[in-house]
């Protein structure tokens, strides 16, 4: 069965300490990784996807990396805004419109 | 810059009821999507609609649920007679086919009561 696990649950920062969030996964025939932000009482927000392992992809203070088993995501100077749950969900098979496995998410707080 | 939309934000029912929640994806996409988060839980998705039929749908979606495109713009899904374990926020998601990245709404936040 395809699963999704993150860890830690949840993980508090001051502003400034960087850190790593982590994603393992257990797909039969990755087709993509996708990392979300989800603001409390909101939709996921896209942030990047990755399709093979080595891939690296950044926007800002974050930075997605992708093993064949699992992925991270460093941040790197966090602020205050960058407080939310981080979702990482998977997609399998062969087309890219088939549905994402979400893990439970990691929820971060940066505290100033 | 395009977005999902979904209405109503708050839907509150008695148990028994039908509730319809609606999406209007974003307007050259081509594959939808609903998933719920029940409260503290995971995303899990439900059901994909693609070229006016489903794609695929999940074990949680059974003959209480339907899913319709009844215009160029909408997208609704139905619970027949809703049960209090169908409280979830419900996300709705489209893809535009070039891309593998489904956009999410903001949600709709459904209380059975």
């Amino acid at each position: 069965e395809d699963q999704v696990t993150q860890s830690p649950e949840a993980l508090r920062l001051q502003e400034g300490e960087s850190s790593s969030l982590n994603c393992s996964y257990t797909v039969s025939g990755l087709r993509g990784l996708f990392w979300y932000r989800q603001d409390p009482g909101k939709g996921p927000e896209f942030l990047f996807t990755l399709y093979s392992a080595g891939e690296e992809k950044e926007k800002e203070r974050l930075k997605a990396t992708l093993t064949k088993k699992e992925s991270f995501l460093h941040i790197t100077a966090p602020k205050p805004e960058d407080s939310a749950t981080y979702l990482c969900a998977v997609q399998a098979g062969t087309g890219g419109y088939n549905k994402l496995i979400f893990g439970a998410g990691t929820r971060l707080a940066v505290h100033p | 810059e395009p977005e999902v939309t979904q209405t109503p934000s708050h839907q509150v029912t008695q148990m028994g009821q039908e509730v319809i929640l609606r999406c209007v994806p974003i307007s050259n996409h081509l594959y939808f999507y609903w998933y719920r988060q029940i409260l503290g839980q995971k995303v899990e998705f439900l059901v994909s609609f693609y070229n006016n039929e489903i794609s695929e749908k999940s074990e949680i979606f059974d003959d209480q649920f339907s899913v319709e495109r009844p215009d160029g713009s909408n997208f609704t899904l139905k619970i027949r007679s809703t049960k209090l374990e169908d409280s979830a926020m419900y996300f709705c998601a489209s893809l535009s086919g070039g891309t593998d990245t489904q956009y999410f709404g903001p949600g709709t936040r459904l209380t059975v009561l």
